[in-house]
């Protein structure tokens, strides 16, 4: 089955430096590459995301960027603010029997020092 | 916006008793998922459901959990007997068909004396 690893497990930064959490995947059949933040207590809500066809998608102060030759993935935070601290998990998804089956990193929980 | 309705927020239970969890997901979202998180730790799937059909339960402890969504909308998971391994949240999630995203509900939190 699919394996994701996700490093580093804590990042701790300063406020207005970039964060980059790296992923990556086993199957390359996987075709679509989510990120959740997680805040505590909190349900893990969707960032950003990126389709096997693209190799980079930005949205404001995020982006994302797949290598698919190298089955890996990377979540870049640029100006980190406080509210940026939370674990955030990316994912990888693929069609199997035909549904979707998604595997989780195990998370990276990021400090913003402000 | 629709979300995901899961309800309790919190349960706190003896072992041996028994615990059940609803989730209703987003109105014509096909699949609906059951993860068991860990804290520190990221979701594990339990149980998915495509309309009304298990396509994935090979993480489920079968001899205490079950689930079911009978008509295809909203779930239920059941542990009988609970344990104290089980203390977790319980996320649930569900999506459209295909790849894409999943969007998760608030969780309930099992904590279990």
């Amino acid at each position: 089955g699919e394996n994701v690893e996700q490093h580093p497990s804590t990042l701790s930064v300063q406020e207005g430096d970039s964060a980059v959490i790296k992923c990556t995947y086993s199957d390359s059949a996987s075709n679509y590459f989510p990120w959740y933040k997680q805040e505590l207590g909190k349900r893990p809500q969707l960032i950003i995301d990126i389709r096997s066809n693209v190799g980079e998608k930005k949205d404001q102060r995020i982006a994302v960027t797949l290598n698919k030759t190298a089955k890996h993935f990377s979540l870049h935070i640029t100006e980190t603010q406080p509210e940026d601290s939370a674990v955030y998990f990316c994912a990888a998804s693929i069609i199997q029997g035909g549904y979707q089956k998604v595997t989780f990193g195990t998370g990276t929980k990021l400090q913003v020092i402000p | 916006e629709a979300e995901v309705a899961q309800s309790p927020r919190y349960k706190i239970t003896e072992k041996s008793q028994a615990v059940a969890f609803w989730c209703d997901p987003i109105s014509g979202h096909a699949t609906l998922y059951w993860y068991r998180q860990i804290l520190g730790q990221g979701p594990e799937l339990l149980v998915q459901f495509q309309d009304e059909s298990v396509v994935d339960d090979s993480q489920l402890p079968k001899d205490r959990f079950s689930a079911e969504r009978l008509k295809g909308v909203d779930s239920t998971l059941k542990i009988q007997p609970a344990e104290l391994g089980d203390s977790a949240m319980y996320l649930c999630a569900s999506s459209r068909q295909g790849p894409d995203t999943q969007y998760f509900g608030p969780g309930t939190r099992l904590t279990v004396l």
